[in-house]
């Protein structure tokens, strides 16, 4: 079992809807998560990190964390075509620790 | 913000090669590096973690004499695919950590990554 799970997709909407994006994890132990946006043949860049559980919203973005379900979400609100991309969630134990990755989930916007 | 830069950014060998790939994180000092390998619509799997002035600590199932890590400066971190084979082909992608004190998260920022392709 992965220690982190994340739906491959591909996942489609229509220019302006919300996109919703969650991911599980098995280890108790993360502490920080992370949400990456990666564009094809690119290195990922960090869109949003949360310390523990809450709720945090930067712009149209907002990322969920629930440690009790072990469960972390991104929600994209009003999404653009140039929001089309892979998004990876990432946790790590710490914050210098390794970081265990999603699969990633190929969101594709259309217009 | 943080960049860190990566080359080359595509590279193709031939079998029975070695390949040199460099990190520099170009705007900060990063006493850690990380190498990370993705294959075509997978995750990040990372190799190892480069410290400056130590040896590399390689995750489990990494070839330590097949994927050589250099941490020469604060600067620049290189992986050397020796003797590289067709199955080594991937997408291998940098990250570095600048400098920084306790208590809040330490980014990672990612390099654009480097393709190689071995025939």
């Amino acid at each position: 079992q992965k220690e982190v799970e994340q739906d491959p997709g591909p996942l489609s909407v229509p220019e302006g809807a919300i996109v919703s994006l969650n991911c599980t994890y098995s280890n108790s132990a993360f502490q920080y998560f992370m949400w990456y946006r990666q564009y094809s043949r690119k290195g990922p860049e960090l869109l949003m990190y949360t310390y523990s559980s809450g709720n945090k919203e930067d712009g149209r973005f907002t990322a969920q964390v629930d440690k009790s379900s072990k469960y972390i979400s991104l929600f994209i609100r009003d999404s653009q075509p140039s929001d089309s991309a892979t998004y990876l969630c990432a946790m790590t134990t710490d914050s210098w620790g390794k970081l265990q990755f999603g699969a990633g989930t190929q969101v594709v916007v259309t217009p | 913000g943080a960049v860190v830069s990566q080359h080359p950014s595509r590279v193709i060998c031939k079998s029975g090669t070695s390949v040199k790939i460099e990190c520099r994180s170009l705007d900060f000092q990063a006493t850690t590096m990380f190498w990370y390998r993705q294959f075509p619509k997978q995750s990040l799997m990372l190799m190892a973690t480069s410290n400056e002035g130590s040896k590399a600590t390689y995750e489990q199932g990494v070839e330590k004499d097949k994927f050589l890590i250099n941490h020469a400066s604060l600067t620049l971190s290189t992986l050397t695919v020796t003797s590289a084979h067709p199955e080594d082909s991937s997408f291998y992608i940098c990250s570095a950590t600048p400098n920084g004190g306790a208590g809040s998260y330490n980014e990672q920022f990612f390099g654009p990554g480097t393709r190689l392709t071995v025939l």
